[in-house]
């Protein structure tokens, strides 16, 4: 089975403009959570979708969205960027053992 | 609130020498505990994980114990070596379901020949 993709792999943004990253996950998971990595704080989680769905929310601001399409695929937006924006943004996935969530290479994103 | 603590932040070791990194968890309802491994430019890998219905869980040469009186659990590394380096981090989660994973900071092994 093919792992977790995600595009772009690198993206560099100015402040003020958005941007939207696409996860698509292991072939048969219906859940994709998206997580925030950087230096200072480390992996924290930002949203869950489940069947088109959003399931769990992290303590981030209303910047930050997503959504999951009908084939699982989930993307998520970040509008007016910010320079503490940049990170390496990972997608994780998980199938019938929901506990259970493997994770794509990230896209790391640099707001200049 | 929800945290994990990790320790130690480095490790350095001789390959075929152990490791061993330690987390405590502040949530008394988390009930699953992953580690994941991540090197250099990719994301996380989950090399094992336990729930707290078990003590210990071994494969090969990894192994984690888990104590949920003391809020503790431990990866255990044996025979290491110099493609065991990377960054490792333990995590958990209240749920069986999909539910958020609260990760540590982060432990940078480093496994010298």
């Amino acid at each position: 089975k093919a792992g977790v993709t995600q595009t772009p792999r690198y993206l560099i943004k100015t402040r003020g403009q958005q941007v939207t990253l696409s996860c698509s996950p292991i072939s048969g998971h219906r859940s994709v959570s998206w997580y925030q990595q950087t230096p200072g704080q480390g992996l924290q989680f930002l949203f869950e979708y489940f069947s088109e769905t959003q399931r769990n929310k992290g303590n981030f601001p209303g910047r930050f969205s997503g959504r999951q399409f009908s084939n699982s695929r989930s993307e998520m937006n970040v509008s007016t960027l910010e320079l503490g924006d940049s990170a390496l943004y990972l997608c994780a996935s998980s199938g019938d053992r929901e506990y259970e969530q493997y994770f794509g290479p990230g896209t790391r994103l640099t707001v200049t | 609130g929800e945290n994990v603590e990790q320790h130690p932040s480095t490790l350095s070791v001789q390959e075929g020498d152990s490791a061993v990194i330690k987390c405590t968890y502040s949530d008394s309802a988390s009930n699953y505990f992953p580690w994941y491994k991540q090197e250099l430019g990719k994301g996380p890998q989950l090399i094992i994980d336990i729930r707290s219905n078990v003590g210990e869980k071994k494969d090969q040469r990894i192994a984690v114990t888990l104590n949920k009186t003391a809020k503790h659990f431990s990866l255990h590394i044996t025979e290491t070596q110099p493609e065991d380096s990377a960054v490792y981090f333990c995590a958990a989660s209240r749920s069986y379901n999909t539910d958020k994973l609260i990760f540590g900071t982060g432990t940078r092994l480093q496994v010298f020949p």
